[in-house]
């Protein structure tokens, strides 16, 4: 079964400053898709950025860019020049778009220091 | 416009109630979806329509039942409830073209049993 393991509960950052959030997960497949999902504390899930296993090219979306190392299995996002907006809880998510099913990690809370 | 909305944003309701969910997407997605998801935790998948029609049950008890009248449209009707069933309820929709798409989230409804 595929899991996705996110270590960390919480992390702090200090605005203007960049973070790395961390991401592992477990598969047997060859062709999959990887996704961050960010939710604020207003509750609304929205996608930070998705990347494309079959992708060597990491994906990037203004600040937001992710670290894939699809040999460790492994999917870190990067936030540079963090802002307070960046608060919320950050879901990484896996699937193989056979069923269109998620698989989600635990999450883990980033808060922005002023 | 990427917006999936639902209504209520909050719902109170005893154990004997009936009540309904309702999520709406006019992003001409064919893909629906309802998660559960509790505080601090990542969603849980419920249910899954494609094209109409159920496509994933994840062994929800039936005091939930769905139902998706159009393909712009899902209900989450609710019946004989229990506390823990609390939570916030998230409605997703994505394309269904191709493996692997995002889903969009709505900003769910929060409910209550007492």
């Amino acid at each position: 079964a595929q899991t996705v393991t996110q270590s960390q509960p919480e992390m702090s950052v200090q605005e203007a400053e960049t973070v790395t959030l961390s991401c592992t997960y477990d598969t047997s497949e060859s062709d999959y898709y990887l996704f961050w999902y960010k939710q604020p504390p207003s509750r609304q899930m929205i996608l930070v950025i998705r990347q494309e296993a079959y992708k060597q090219q990491n994906a990037t979306e203004n600040r937001f860019s992710v670290n894939f190392q699809k040999a460790a299995k492994s999917f870190s996002l990067k936030i540079s020049d963090s802002q307070l907006g960046d608060a919320a809880m950050y879901f990484c998510a896996y699937t193989t778009g056979a069923n269109s099913k998620l698989t989600f990690g635990k999450g883990i809370t980033l808060s922005v220091r002023p | 416009d990427t917006e999936v909305t639902q209504t209520p944003k909050h719902l109170v309701m005893g154990m004997t109630n009936k009540k309904s969910l309702k999520c709406e997407q006019h992003m001409g997605h064919r893909a629906m979806y309802w998660y559960k998801q509790k505080a601090k935790k990542p969603p849980e998948l419920m249910f899954v329509y494609s094209y109409e029609k159920l496509s994933i049950n994840e062994s929800v008890p039936s005091r939930f039942s769905p139902e998706c009248p159009n393909s712009s449209l899902l209900n989450l009707h609710l019946h004989a409830l229990q506390p823990e069933d609390s939570a916030l309820y998230l409605c997703a929709s994505s394309q269904y073209k191709s493996p692997g798409e995002t889903q969009y989230f709505g900003p769910g409804t929060r409910l209550l049993v007492l």
